[in-house]
């Protein structure tokens, strides 16, 4: 399958603690975002990279988050001392700019890290 | 700032019916649309896209959206309901670029779409 994948599909965790998710995007696309939705939102931005750049934070990203995608290649965004108002679904999803294309083409989603927080 | 307001929380149909899904958004240049839908366990998958062009845009699964500039929606529509069609329904807009394009998309809060036998 070479869709986007994330790392793991389930987590639960104490508050206080802090976890760490991975996203594997689409070999080749070199956007990367990550999105957190909340149960009955949508999906709510976080943070993007184009290759190991990141271009934006939201100020949904408090000083607890953190996002890397060192190569590139795959993100992991970690979470600090986790709070319960952290528990959500976090997605990831890659798409591909070129210089002919522009920034036009389709974000692909993964499937997403449900994370609990007690 | 941008907005997208999905006034339907939850929708029921019966198979084989019409379906119409509202979405109105919220910006001052022309948009970039779109409607995703996701499934239990599923991730979001794109049902179909507006740029620019013609206003009624196809999609997959046998759904499209017209786009009002006037009345500032994209709704979704699909002719005849099949079971396999429940889920949750997003429409999003796109942010803007000044160098063309979008980045990170502003979602709804979506439609939770049910399907009676």
């Amino acid at each position: 399958d070479t869709g986007v994948s994330q790392d793991p599909r389930h987590k639960i965790t104490k508050r206080g603690q802090n976890v760490t998710f991975r996203c594997d995007p689409i070999s080749e696309h070199n956007r990367l975002y990550w999105y957190r939705q909340t149960l009955g939102q949508g999906p709510e931005f976080l943070t993007y990279f184009q290759n190991e750049a990141q271009l934006e934070k939201s100020r949904l990203l408090s000083d607890r988050f953190s996002a890397e995608r060192p190569k590139g290649s795959f993100s992991t965004l970690e979470i600090q001392r986790t709070e319960q108002g952290d528990s959500a679904m976090y997605l990831c999803a890659s798409s591909i700019i070129t210089e002919a294309g522009g920034a036009y083409n389709e974000q692909f989603f993964g499937p997403g890290t449900r994370l609990t927080v007690l | 700032a941008q907005s997208v307001t999905q006034p339907d929380i939850h929708i029921t149909v019966s198979e084989g019916a019409s379906l119409e899904l509202r979405c109105n958004y919220s910006y001052g240049a022309t948009p970039y649309l779109f409607w995703y839908v996701q499934s239990p366990g599923q991730g979001l998958q794109l049902l179909l896209k507006y740029f620019s062009g013609d206003t009624l845009v196809q999609g997959i699964k046998g759904f499209e959206a017209e786009f009002k500039r006037s009345q500032s929606s994209f709704n979704l529509r699909k002719p005849s309901v099949h079971w396999s069609d429940a889920a949750e329904y997003f429409c999003a807009v796109g942010h803007s670029l000044f160098s063309g394009g979008y980045n990170k998309l502003i979602f709804g809060a979506g439609t939770r779409l049910a399907v009676h036998p």
